[in-house]
């Protein structure tokens, strides 16, 4: 079955840096990859979507690129702010688009 | 336009009482999902739909039932609550396939 493993360690950087968060998965070729960003006790609310045509996608300060020789999506967030603390989650649509799996997520920790 | 609304927020049932969550969006959007979020876990897929009438299995169907009526409504049904049950639950829902899926803020569920 489709598997996707994100650095369960947290990552923790200074405000200001460049985070990077990694989303490594198995056992299929998704079209699409998505991002979202969860906040404790809330629901996960979306970032970016890439396409694997796409190779890199930007959005203000985020950057998602996809290798789909490697199977690995990278994230990165510039400029980091402490705001940005939250975890960061990966997601494959699967079966023609119809479920989306998710990885277990990266925290992230921002300090001023 | 309240998005995904999900009800209750938090709830403490019995080992082996039944129960329905509640989902509901108001988006028109044909594709709905539940899924459970575990410690070091992730969003794993219990049931999903493709529209009223149409509902699958996700990774993790076993002790939960659904059903889709109309496009709006969605609810998890727990039919004996167990104590692996113990979890927090969103609904989730989006317009088309491979595209962006809103959440709702979650229930809190303790089986006892």
């Amino acid at each position: 079955s489709q598997k996707i493993e994100q650095n369960s360690e947290a990552l923790n950087i200074q405000e200001g840096k460049t985070a990077t968060l990694t989303c490594n998965y198995t056992n299929y070729s998704p079209a699409y990859l998505q991002w979202y960003r969860q906040d404790p006790g809330r629901g996960p609310v979306f970032l970016l979507l890439i396409r694997e045509n796409e190779k890199e996608k930007r959005k203000e300060r985020l950057k998602v690129t996809f290798d789909t020789t490697l199977k690995q999506s990278l994230f990165h967030i510039t400029a980091s702010q402490p705001a940005d603390s939250a975890t960061y989650l990966c997601a494959l649509d699967v079966t023609g688009g119809f479920k989306t799996i998710f990885g277990a997520g990266t925290r992230l920790f921002v300090k001023a | 336009n309240a998005g995904v609304t999900q009800t209750p927020k938090f709830q403490v049932l019995k080992t082996g009482q039944s129960m329905t969550l509640q989902c509901a969006q108001d988006m028109n959007h044909e594709y709905m999902s539940w899924y459970r979020q575990d410690p070091g876990m992730g969003l794993r897929l219990i049931h999903y739909s493709v529209g009223a009438g149409i509902t699958d299995q996700g990774e993790v169907p076993n002790g939960y039932n659904v059903s889709r009526s109309t496009t709006e409504d969605f609810p998890l049904r727990l039919l004996s609550a167990a104590p692996s049950q113990t979890s927090v639950y969103f609904c989730a829902s989006r317009g088309q396939r491979n595209t962006e899926a809103f959440f709702g803020q979650g229930t809190r569920l303790t089986v006892v």
